[in-house]
């Protein structure tokens, strides 16, 4: 079975810190992804990744940066946290498709939930 | 940008009755997905309807896929209690690495 392993359930930071988020899949997937989950808003897609040291912008990267440095590993980084911030971060891998748009199904971890004080 | 709009927001039912979903998209797409989501846990995919496909089954789920309409159901057959859950449709739109979530139906099947 797929894993995707966030490397915290709960986080709290104070506001002006500097946040990482990590996540860590185990089947060679080269897409990953970071999602923010918000009540009445849905998932919404920050930014992604489908090859080592390659991202993407979602739809809402303001404020948030990414890093990809191994295949296995996408660390989504709050630069300087703000409490619009509070939210349950999501990550999730999957196997490219055979074309682009083809997308597989998304495998995630159990969330990140973080506040920010 | 949101494009999956699931109806209705939020579904009771008695266990052993079936649940029916709905999911509206704007855009032409190259397949369809549902999630499912426990809460406090991440989405676990259920299942993938290609656009060339009409209707999809797995176990007790059954999802229609109506291009025409942009449009699809899930249809829950003989619910069970652990079937409480969100469930969320996701589109990917050609040329696209994205899948765009709907904001999902929150589902509780009552014992």
């Amino acid at each position: 079975d797929v894993k995707v392993t966030q490397s915290s359930r709960y986080l709290v930071k104070r506001t002006g810190e500097k946040v990482f988020l990590e996540c860590v899949q185990d089947m060679d997937h080269e897409n990953m992804f970071w999602y923010r989950q918000d009540p009445g808003l849905g998932l919404r897609l920050i930014y992604f990744s489908y090859d080592v040291k390659m991202k993407e912008k979602g739809d809402i990267p303001e404020g948030y940066s990414v890093s990809r440095e191994k295949k296995e590993r996408f660390s989504l980084i709050l630069e300087s946290a703000s409490t619009n911030q509070t939210s349950m971060y999501l990550c999730a891998s999957s196997t490219r498709g055979m074309t682009l748009g083809s997308n597989q199904p998304q495998h995630f971890g159990d969330g990140t939930r973080l506040s920010i004080l | 940008s949101q494009q999956g709009e699931e109806d209705p927001q939020a579904l009771s039912i008695q266990e052993g009755e079936n649940a029916t979903m709905n999911c509206s998209y704007k855009t032409s797409i190259n397949n369809l997905q549902w999630y499912r989501q426990n809460s406090g846990r991440g989405l676990v995919h259920l299942i993938l309807i290609r656009s060339n496909e009409r209707e999809k089954h797995s176990g007790r789920l059954r999802v229609t896929l109506d291009t025409s309409k942009k449009s699809s159901s899930l249809l829950i057959t003989a619910s069970r209690a652990a079937d409480t859950a969100s469930y969320f449709c996701a589109t990917d739109p050609p040329g696209s690495y994205q899948l765009t979530f709907g904001k999902g139906t929150k589902l509780s099947v009552i014992p």
